[in-house]
């Protein structure tokens, strides 16, 4: 079985830097998992920030952006503000299946 | 721009069958691939499958005995039917859109819009 890994809990200042990753139980992550990234706020559905690794939607803000480092795929929050306070998941593809990692917490302290 | 949502019984008793219907609207549901993802409470999410407009699909291996997903063109509307439920199908539903984009030099996996997600509880 498939196994996502992500941080379960990041905490980082207001104006700093975040950096979420996301690994494969397969082995490193390439553009070919088409990574994707969601944001979930408590009591709200999730909303779509990054897909096929890098790209963004047209709601995403500049803030966000997605890359490949080290075998894993990167979610990297540069000048964090409080509204980033949400879980993150990402979303690998293999083949025809879909698996989400378990998410991260992310606090803005 | 468009819309998701998720309808269907919010409480469905042990070992019957849960079936939730997702209406799109503000776009047709040709050429995009339709998912079903679900959360049990206070946890992350799971991908449970999905159907292609012309009824193709995938499902998760975990769930795939007892998951059928179907769609309805002319509804605009694509189901999901989950069997012999247990509390441990206590989650909410959400519908989403997946979009396979091929821009003439390269391919691209993009799922973009979400329903709001429904709750169903399994309890007799």
């Amino acid at each position: 079985q498939t196994v996502v890994t992500q941080e379960p809990s990041l905490t980082v200042s207001p104006g700093g830097t975040a950096t979420l990753t996301c690994a494969s139980s397969t082995g490193a992550v390439t553009s070919g998992y088409y990574p994707n990234w969601f944001q979930q706020k408590p009591g709200q559905a999730p909303r779509a920030l990054i897909y096929s690794t890098s790209n963004k939607h047209s709601w995403t803000p500049a803030r966000f952006s997605g890359s490949l480092l080290g075998g894993k795929a990167v979610l990297t929050l540069s000048g964090v503000q409080p509204e980033d306070e949400a879980d993150y998941y990402c979303l690998l593809f293999y083949g025809g299946a879909q698996v989400f990692g378990g998410g991260t917490k992310l606090t803005v302290l | 721009q468009v819309q998701l949502q998720e309808s269907g019984p919010g409480l469905v008793k042990p070992s019957e069958t849960l079936s939730l219907t997702c209406t799109v609207s503000g776009g047709s549901i040709s050429s995009y691939y339709w998912s079903w993802i679900r959360q049990p409470p206070g946890k992350g999410l799971e991908w449970i499958g999905y159907i292609y407009y012309d009824g193709s699909t995938s499902y998760n291996p975990s769930l795939k005995s007892r998951v059928t997903i179907s769609v309805d063109t002319s509804k605009n509307q694509f189901s999901l039917q989950l069997t012999s439920v247990t509390a441990a199908d206590t989650a909410i539903y959400y519908c989403a859109r997946r979009v396979y984009h091929y821009d003439g030099s390269a391919y691209y996996l993009i799922f973009d819009y979400w329903g709001q997600g429904t709750l169903v509880t399994v309890s007799s």
